[in-house]
């Protein structure tokens, strides 16, 4: 089986630009959530996605990032205009269901470079 | 709201000698716990957890017991090993009843030969 899928692994962008990160999750899973790492500290979290819905974005930056799930095809997370500050690792992980107790899975996450 | 402080690193020991890796919690309920450990370059993996008080998580020599009086979760290890060195993280559930997790700083452990 394989696992959680992410893309590009490595992503270097000048400022201004947009970077887009993929996730697919892991066969079956039909739940997926973003975390950032900044250099140095711990993960954070981002926004949990269903299936065309945002369950909760409560740690998404007020502009410039969005998150999407659609129906077919990969979690997209958008940051558009990149700043310096977005340079971090950028952590997909998912679980078959949303419930509590059921173990999330993790990709080998993106790394985000802002020159 | 829910939070994880985790003990700051690096930790740096000999090869053989004997970890401690100190995790405490703030949360409403009880909620469930874990340890992931992230080696250089790479994603989480899951090294542990527990659900409950009381339940001692192992896994590759490490465990770690659910003290619900305390509010901890400590990482033990008996005899590190070289490989061991890594980022290990404390999470726990977030308690409003989905998949999210809570992490801890982090701390950074550095075993020598």
């Amino acid at each position: 089986n394989a696992g959680v899928m992410q893309n590009p692994r490595h992503l270097v962008r000048r400022r201004g630009q947009e970077a887009r990160l993929r996730c697919s999750p892991m066969k079956g899973h039909s739940h997926v959530y973003w975390y950032r790492q900044l250099p140095e500290e711990g993960l954070k979290f981002m926004v949990y996605l269903q299936k065309e819905n945002i369950i909760d974005e409560s740690g998404m930056p007020k502009e410039r990032f969005s998150a999407e799930f659609p129906k077919e095809g990969p979690s997209i997370l958008r940051i558009q205009q990149v700043v310096r500050g977005d340079s971090a690792a950028y952590f997909c992980a998912s679980s078959p269901l949303g419930d509590s107790g059921n173990t999330i899975y993790f990709g080998e996450g993106s790394w985000l470079t802002v020159v | 709201g829910d939070s994880v402080t985790q003990m700051e690193g690096p930790v740096t020991l000999s090869e053989e000698a004997f970890l401690t890796i100190n995790c405490t919690y703030t949360a409403t309920g009880y909620p469930s716990l874990f340890w992931y450990v992230q080696y250089p370059g790479e994603g989480l993996q899951l090294l542990l957890k527990a659900t409950k008080a009381d339940d001692k998580g192992s896994n590759k020599g490490f465990e770690a017991t659910y003290r619900k009086e305390t509010t901890s979760f400590h990482l033990e290890k008996g005899s590190v090993q070289v490989s061991d060195s890594a980022v290990y993280f404390c999470a726990l559930m977030f308690s409003g009843g989905y998949n999210k997790l809570i992490f801890g700083a982090g701390t950074r452990l550095a075993v020598h030969p």
